[in-house]
């Protein structure tokens, strides 16, 4: 079974400028989150996905982030326009959504993008 | 509020046992998760607690005491490759079914 996968890995841009991660979840899985992790911390989530509608997006800082998942499947993070603040790793996660007795609806994890705003 | 806290990190000797705690406050108990992340990767799955007691899962076990809000991962034979960051993270009672992540436990393994 092929894992998350996500694109690019490793992204340098300079403040101001536009970026766009892309992640495309295990296949079945309707669930998908978007993180946000800083050197040192743990995962911050910042929109969660079941299948193409938001479910909760209360920490996505709305004036430079979007995120769609139009299909229900592949989505994309974007920032406009990029903060020095923003440089972390960009983590996608999917899970099965199966909320049946005994789930435990694990997220799994894709390589991440390692995001450095100069 | 809810938090979750585990120590910063911990250093153990080459073929040692290490025990990583985890504490919790939360908004209700739907389940407690430990992730590994070696640097510059991705946290990848290692143990589910949903019922108080042991999981023993090859060299590594997790026990849960949920009247404590408590967890530990337990490390046996320590190999370098375990040198990585333990994440703990708690599913609360939110519907959405999301993780409550602590900071990790930097474990750091000497020869």
């Amino acid at each position: 079974e092929a894992g998350v996968a996500q694109s690019p890995r490793y992204k340098i841009i300079e403040k101001r400028q536009s970026v766009a991660f892309w992640c495309n979840p295990i296949s079945g899985h309707a669930t998908l989150y978007w993180y946000q992790q800083i050197l040192g911390q743990g995962p911050k989530l910042l929109i969660q996905f079941q299948n193409n509608g938001v479910v909760d997006d209360s920490q996505l800082p709305k004036d430079r982030f979007s995120a769609e998942r139009l299909k229900g499947v592949d989505s994309t993070l974007k920032i406009q326009p990029a903060k020095l603040e923003d440089s972390a790793v960009y983590l996608c996660a999917s899970s099965l959504e199966s909320r049946g007795a005994g789930s435990t609806d694990t997220q799994y994890f894709g390589p991440g993008t390692r995001l450095t705003v100069l | 509020g809810q938090n979750i806290d585990q120590p910063t990190e911990m250093t153990a000797t080459e073929g040692a046992i290490v025990q990583i705690n985890c504490t919790y406050q939360t908004s209700g108990f739907n389940g407690l998760f430990w992730y590994q992340q070696h640097a510059g990767e991705a946290p990848t799955f290692l143990s589910y607690n949903v019922l108080d007691g042991l999981e023993e899962k090859g060299r590594f076990s997790s026990f849960l005491s949920r009247s404590k809000g408590y967890s530990y991962l337990l490390l046996k034979e320590l190999q370098m490759k375990d040198s990585a960051s333990y994440l703990c993270a708690v599913r609360g009672r939110d519907s959405n079914y999301q993780l409550i992540w602590g900071a990790g436990t930097k474990l750091i393994i000497k020869p």
